[in-house]
């Protein structure tokens, strides 16, 4: 079944340690994002790709690293929590073109760093 | 600039009331905007978008190019509509700038 998968779905984490989300789509998409998702509910673009071996940049300025390997699989790898990095994140997936706005999320992860 | 904005962080209605999510944007051009919604627990999902026109779950956006808004109405709230809904634009590089959301909340 076309999906989108987060992995872990909680992590609760000591400061200092590096740490991989993992996102997955089976969905045949070749857009792929992360969204943090801060308290208060609004949404900011930190990482985007277009395909294999492209990773841009989002609107949020992130301390957090992607790669694109493969075209299902998008992870996020913060070299060294802290605190601030307290949120949810949220991977999505889209077709390429005008069809970029029908954008697929899954279920999130919400990391915790003590 | 290209922007969305919700001037509500919540709105509070009843039951068979009335519901208009506002959503103004700032983009030059011919804007792609889209409604998604959270509902608790549940996954982001994209409600509606302005192209195709519908009306999804009763909801209905008109797109007003004059305003320049693109307004969520619903005739009468049901109280499985509360939830988080996101007004978004598409932008040039066909990615979604996202408003801050509005939080629904229909009482009984």
């Amino acid at each position: 079944e076309a999906d989108i998968y987060q992995t872990p779905r909680y992590l609760v984490i000591g400061t200092g340690k590096k740490i991989t989300l993992e996102c997955s789509q089976t969905m045949g998409h070749d857009k792929m994002y992360w969204y943090q998702q801060d308290p208060g509910m609004e949404l900011h673009l930190i990482h985007y790709s277009y395909g294999v071996n492209s990773t841009e940049k989002g609107d949020l300025s992130s301390e957090s690293t992607v790669s694109r390997i493969r075209t299902e699989h998008f992870p996020l790898t913060l070299e060294s929590a802290r605190p601030s990095h307290t949120s949810q994140y949220l991977c999505a997936s889209s077709p390429s073109g005008l069809a970029g706005g029908l954008q697929f999320f899954g279920p999130g992860t919400r990391l915790t760093v003590l | 600039a290209q922007r969305v904005t919700q001037p509500e962080k919540l709105l509070s209605v009843f039951k068979g009331a009335p519901v208009e999510l506002k959503c103004n944007y700032s983009y030059s051009g011919s804007p792609e905007l889209f409604w998604y919604v959270q509902y608790s627990r549940q996954r982001l999902q994209l409600l509606l978008r302005h192209i195709s026109r519908e009306s999804i779950k009763g909801f209905t956006a008109d797109l007003n190019k004059g305003e320049t808004s693109f307004h969520l109405k619903k005739p009468f709230a049901q109280e499985e509509d509360s939830a988080m809904y996101y007004c978004a634009l598409m932008d040039s590089s066909y990615k979604l700038i996202f408003g801050s959301g509005t939080r629904l909340l229909v009482r009984p």
